[in-house]
């Protein structure tokens, strides 16, 4: 099976930061790539798919990139809001494996 | 709108078995497949595996074979998902998710809590 590593596992930063989430996957996956925001006590909330393709709704801050094996998830300018877990995923067959979480605070 | 609705909490003993529920609205149930994910306490996200309620065809992670079951009842636009001979490390949120085509899980329950203590 595909295995989805993600880095950092956990990150702090100031508001206004630019901040980057990369997620690797253990051998290509085209752009089969979506990425989650979970806030503390809530339901996981799908904020882009295709790599980059960013859903409707979500602030224009957030971004993605990549393709392949190497994918990142980029915060332009951080905001108290953005205080979360994110998670990557794979979908490109089963089984549709998530990274292991990157958690984000403000310093 | 689109949602999701999932059962209630539940509390089982080791060995037993449990069966949450989705429901789904706001949409044509049979067109989208329908995934389960759980998250157990304080840890990440785990995909547990999906089934397409148009057919009925499921998909499972392999850690799960052989003790999980989905299933679905499209007169009521409801899915399930059954674990057996539960053990303590299966207390867990469990949710349901719908796949958007090519799109990943863009729909979720609310999350059901499931409590495996003796």
């Amino acid at each position: 099976d595909i295995q989805m590593t993600q880095s950092p596992s956990s990150l702090s930063a100031s508001v206004g930061d630019r901040i980057t989430i990369t997620c690797r996957a253990s051998q290509g996956i085209s752009n089969y790539l979506a990425w989650y925001q979970q806030k503390p006590g809530k339901v996981p909330n799908l904020l882009i798919s295709a790599a980059s393709t960013l859903q409707s709704g979500v602030p224009s801050r957030f971004s993605g990139s990549g393709s392949g094996t190497d994918f990142t998830l980029t915060i332009s300018s951080l905001q108290p809001e953005d205080v979360a877990t994110y998670y990557c995923q794979k979908y490109n067959g089963a089984p549709y494996t998530f990274g292991q979480g990157t958690k984000l605070e403000i310093k | 709108q689109v949602q999701l609705v999932q059962s209630g909490a539940e509390v089982k003993k080791p060995g037993a078995s449990v069966k949450v529920s989705c429901k789904a609205s706001g949409y044509s149930f049979t067109d989208y497949y329908m995934h389960w994910v759980r998250q157990a306490p304080g840890q990440g996200l785990e995909w547990m595996g999906w089934i397409n309620p148009n057919s009925g065809g499921t998909k499972y992670a392999q850690k799960f074979q052989g003790r999980v079951t989905m299933t679905r009842d499209t007169s009521i636009s409801t899915a399930y998902m059954e674990v057996s001979r539960l053990r303590s490390d299966d207390t867990a949120l469990y949710f349901c998710a719908r796949e958007k085509p090519g799109d990943g899980l863009d729909v979720w329950g609310q999350g059901t809590t499931v409590t495996v203590s003796s």
